[in-house]
């Protein structure tokens, strides 16, 4: 059974604060994605992985930056918080480019004041 | 890129009636079409999903069908249940993994 965990279901920053998202998979997937959710607007993606040390730009990645280091490993990083910023953040992983599943973790509810 | 549109943005369905939700999308290359089911708090999981080169699947109450020409793909669910309370999803993904998610349907099946 595949399973995505991210660091903290909850986390409230400071404006102007760095910001670390962690998320781990113990599936050897190769794909690795971060998502931002909001009422209304769905899921929106902010930076994807094909590979370890790889990352590619979602939709919305201003604001953000990324690092995968290890294949299980997929850090999202918020280098000056902002208020609106404030989000649930969704990572996700999946078993290879071509059109599979990706399995999500439990989403990190972070408030920046 | 592609370009995803998911109506309605909120559903209410008596127990026992079906409920439709429809997408759309922008770019032909897509060719693999996943429905997600998010419950209040909890992650979201695949539900269901389909590839371009079948117009139709099903499992249990829960169909999709996709039409290619005009680029639209819908979810079915028959005799729905409370416990099918939930957001909705719909993707496409085409060559390169990334999914690009409809705005999501709320629905909401009243016992």
């Amino acid at each position: 059974d595949v399973k995505v965990t991210q660091s903290s279901r909850y986390l409230v920053k400071r404006t102007g604060e760095k910001v670390f998202l962690e998320c781990v998979q113990d599936m050897d997937h190769e794909n690795m994605f971060w998502y931002r959710q909001d009422p209304g607007l769905g899921l929106r993606l902010i930076y994807f992985s094909y590979d370890v040390k790889m990352k590619e730009k979602g939709d919305i990645p201003e604001g953000y930056s990324v690092s995968r280091e290890k294949k299980e490993r997929f850090s999202l990083i918020l280098e000056s918080a902002s208020t609106n910023q404030t989000s649930m953040y969704l990572c996700a992983s999946s078993l290879s480019r071509w059109g599979y599943e990706q399995y999500f973790g439990p989403g990190t509810r972070l408030t920046v004041t | 890129g592609e370009n995803v549109e998911q109506h309605p943005s909120t559903l209410s369905v008596q127990e026992g009636d079906s409920a439709v939700i429809k997408c759309t999308y922008s770019d032909s290359a897509s060719n693999y079409f996943p429905w997600y089911k998010q419950e209040l708090g909890k992650r979201p999981q695949l539900i269901i999903d389909i590839r371009s080169n079948v117009g139709e699947k099903k499992d249990q109450r829960i169909a999709v069908t996709l039409n290619k020409t005009a680029k639209h793909f819908s979810l079915h669910i028959t005799e729905t249940q409370p416990e099918d309370s939930a957001v909705y999803f719909c993707a496409a993904c085409g060559t390169g993994n990334q999914f690009y998610f409809g705005t999501g349907t709320s629905l909401t099946v009243i016992p």
